[in-house]
């Protein structure tokens, strides 16, 4: 079981929003320390999506947003697009585990 | 650019250890704020962080695998070398390194990743 739990899955339509939750605890998210979000498709390394909470790296398009609040924080996606279709994880820093991921979250467009 | 390569075994026997190494390209682990970190994956799992080790060689570990883990770096030759003992079949999966960046506490560059099988 992971630390950090999300969504084994989420679905949505092309154009629509969907959002994949991250839910921590107060050894992480909740004493503040910040979360990331990776992008992974199959046979891929996993690629640095949202860093600092609500931060995208140069390149990744603004369709993609991050937020924090209290032990959980958010991937949100706007505007889906097919090439979204991947695993999501989010990422942070535990006060006993040191670094931990979530479990990973499947987007499937429909 | 930066890039990252694992490179080692690919298949391992129960109860060997396991050395990969992480060959660095375009920064270096001298450099003030930076690190170097293990991530693994299971077939069809979710990422696990292993190990890291700083600029100033301070390494943290994974307390499950505290025991069997040991992660050294040799600046010279830029790269980073993941020794993990005592294999069995549950370890097997894709390791990747990753640069972090300690400003921001990211994994802001990824190895391609390497897939060690251990089986008898």
């Amino acid at each position: 079981q992971s630390v950090l739990r999300q969504p084994p899955s989420v679905s949505g339509a092309p154009g629509q929003r969907v959002t994949i939750s991250c839910t921590g605890s107060s050894s992480n998210i909740g004493t503040g320390y910040d979360v990331n979000w990776y992008q992974q498709f199959p046979g891929t390394a996993p690629k640095l999506l949202i860093y600092d909470n609500n931060n995208r790296p140069s390149g990744v398009p603004d369709r993609f947003s991050g937020s924090k609040s209290g032990t959980s924080a958010s991937l949100a996606i706007t505007g889906l697009q097919a090439e979204d279709e991947a695993d999501y994880y989010c990422q942070s820093y535990d006060m006993n585990l040191n670094w931990v991921f979530g479990g990973g979250t499947k987007l499937t467009v429909l | 650019q930066i890039s990252l390569k694992e490179s080692g075994p690919t298949l391992l026997k129960p109860t060997e250890t396991l050395t990969l190494t992480c060959t660095l390209s375009g920064f270096s682990l001298s450099t003030n704020e930076v690190g170097l970190g293990w991530i693994r994956q299971p077939p069809g799992k979710a990422l696990e962080w292993l190990g890291l080790i700083y600029w100033d060689d301070e390494k943290r570990y994974r307390p499950s695998l505290k025991r069997r883990l040991t992660i050294t770096k040799d600046t010279s030759k830029n790269q980073v070398v993941l020794t993990m003992t005592n294999m069995d079949p549950v370890d097997t999966g894709t390791f990747y390194c990753a640069r972090y960046f300690v400003p921001f506490k990211k994994f802001d560059f990824w190895g391609q990743g390497t897939l060690v099988t251990v089986s008898s």
